[in-house]
């Protein structure tokens, strides 16, 4: 089973500095990795996937994610945010079984401050 | 763009009561997931399809909760008699295909939810 540990609940910071989100993850076999964004009353939106290739993936709205095997890490960044980054953001693990279950962490809050 | 299609967007419903969401997936996409997320957590996968087959519904509450898509396409999920805990967003999703032929099958779009309030 896999499972997603998402180590910040909220995440304040000012408008245009840079921000990280970490997300940390175990499984007992390879997975595919997700960003989803969510905001407020909404369905989730898909912000970056990592299925193999370049470590490095970059997504919309100028955010990127880098995959650290050894640290079993997928931590998204983004140079610098604006007030419409304010949202609920999730990291989510699929093996690679071919099942295509997502397993979510339970969110960080993203709060953008002018 | 194509969109995962949900309804009703909002339910207040009182326990004891029956409920049911329907979800309409992207044309096209063979697979169908329900998930239920709490205030505060990350969505859970309750049940998902293939086509009209269950793939999964180990998580699925089946001595109240019951989903079907009976011609493989639009779904619906019953909640009978909700409860109290069952207060949630519950979020409908849908992507190609589940399995290893495609790497889009791996990408799921979500639909904007139902937020079911249970008093």
């Amino acid at each position: 089973a896999q499972s997603v540990t998402q180590l910040d609940s909220q995440v304040p910071v000012f408008e245009e500095a840079p921000v990280e989100l970490r997300c940390n993850y175990s499984s007992s076999v390879s997975v595919y990795l997700f960003w989803y964004v969510q905001y407020p009353n909404q369905g989730l939106q898909l912000l970056l996937k990592y299925l193999s290739g370049s470590t490095l993936v970059k997504g919309i709205n100028g955010f990127e994610a880098e995959f650290n095997k050894s640290q079993t890490s997928f931590h998204l960044r983004k140079p610098s945010v604006h007030i419409s980054d304010t949202a609920e953001y999730f990291c989510a693990v699929s093996d690679r079984t071919g099942a295509n279950n997502l397993f979510f962490g339970t969110g960080t809050r993203l709060t953008v401050i002018p | 763009e194509a969109e995962v299609a949900q309804s009703p967007r909002y339910k207040i419903t009182e326990k004891s009561q029956a409920v049911a969401f329907w979800c309409d997936p992207i044309s096209g996409h063979a697979t169908l997931y329900w998930y239920r997320q709490i205030l505060g957590q990350g969505p859970e996968l309750l049940v998902q399809f293939q086509d009209e087959s269950v793939v999964d519904d180990s998580q699925l509450p089946k001595d109240r909760f019951s989903a079907e898509r009976l011609k493989g396409v639009d779904s619906t999920l019953k909640i009978q008699p909700a409860e109290l805990g069952d207060s949630a967003m519950y979020l409908c999703a849908s992507s190609v295909t589940s399995g290893r032929t495609q790497a889009n099958s791996y990408e799921q779009y979500f639909g904007p939810g139902t937020r079911l309030t249970v008093t």
